[in-house]
């Protein structure tokens, strides 16, 4: 089972600035990562899928990379919605079992 | 457009049970699996149980395991998850997600489950 690290926790940025999110995995998980945002007071929601794909409905500037053990989530110009926690996660085949990150909390700078 | 309205949630003491449960809507609910999510107050996401399309596969996160059972009903496009047992650590918000794949495409709003004495 992968353990899933994020860094940095907590992310200040400026509005209109690039933001770029870490996360880790204790062992290669290949191209099987999510990345979800979460805004206070609301659910969780699905942005990247399989480390780059955007879901339906998710604005261009998110993006993913990154395979094997290593990838990031980027934000190339913030708009005040942004401003959130993101989690990554991975599916563990064996044992069954789904892992989030600890969450890295972008905030306003 | 897919919707997930979970209930249930309250106050309840050390050791009682508890029953959640999950309305969808807006998708072919029985081709899905099916999750659910908590998250402690100021915490983060901690995944709890997956029930697949047709009932025949549940898994558990160990925290959970032998305590919690998770249940559908595809004629109704109902989730449960009945939590027995239940300590103070289980005190989150309970979140019911659709499945696609390796992920969690869709989330309700959540359901407070306090376990307090």
């Amino acid at each position: 089972e992968s353990v899933l690290t994020q860094s940095p926790a907590t992310l200040s940025v400026s509005p209109g600035e690039r933001a770029t999110l870490s996360c880790r995995a204790s062992q290669s998980v290949s191209s099987y990562l999510a990345w979800y945002q979460q805004r206070p007071g609301q659910a969780p929601r699905l942005l990247i899928y399989d480390a780059s794909n955007r879901a339906t409905g998710i604005p261009a500037r998110f993006s993913g990379s990154g395979s094997g053990t290593d990838f990031t989530l980027t934000i190339s110009s913030l708009e005040p919605e942004d401003f959130a926690v993101y989690y990554c996660q991975h599916r563990s085949i064996w044992p069954p079992g789904y892992t989030f990150g600890q969450g890295t909390k972008l905030e306003i700078k | 457009h897919v919707q997930l309205v979970e209930s249930g949630g309250g106050v309840v003491q050390p050791g009682r049970s508890l029953r959640l449960s999950c309305a969808a809507s807006g998708f072919t609910f029985s081709k899905f699996g099916m999750h659910w999510v908590r998250q402690a107050p100021g915490k983060g996401l901690e995944w709890v149980a997956v029930i697949s399309f047709d009932g025949s596969h549940k898994f558990f996160a160990d925290s959970v395991k032998g305590r919690f059972t998770v249940s559908r009903d595809n004629s109704k496009n109902t989730l449960d998850l009945q939590l027995n047992s239940l300590r103070v650590e289980d005190t989150a918000v309970y979140y019911c997600a659709k499945g696609r794949d390796d992920y969690l495409d869709s989330w309700g709003q959540g359901t407070l489950v306090t376990v307090s004495s």
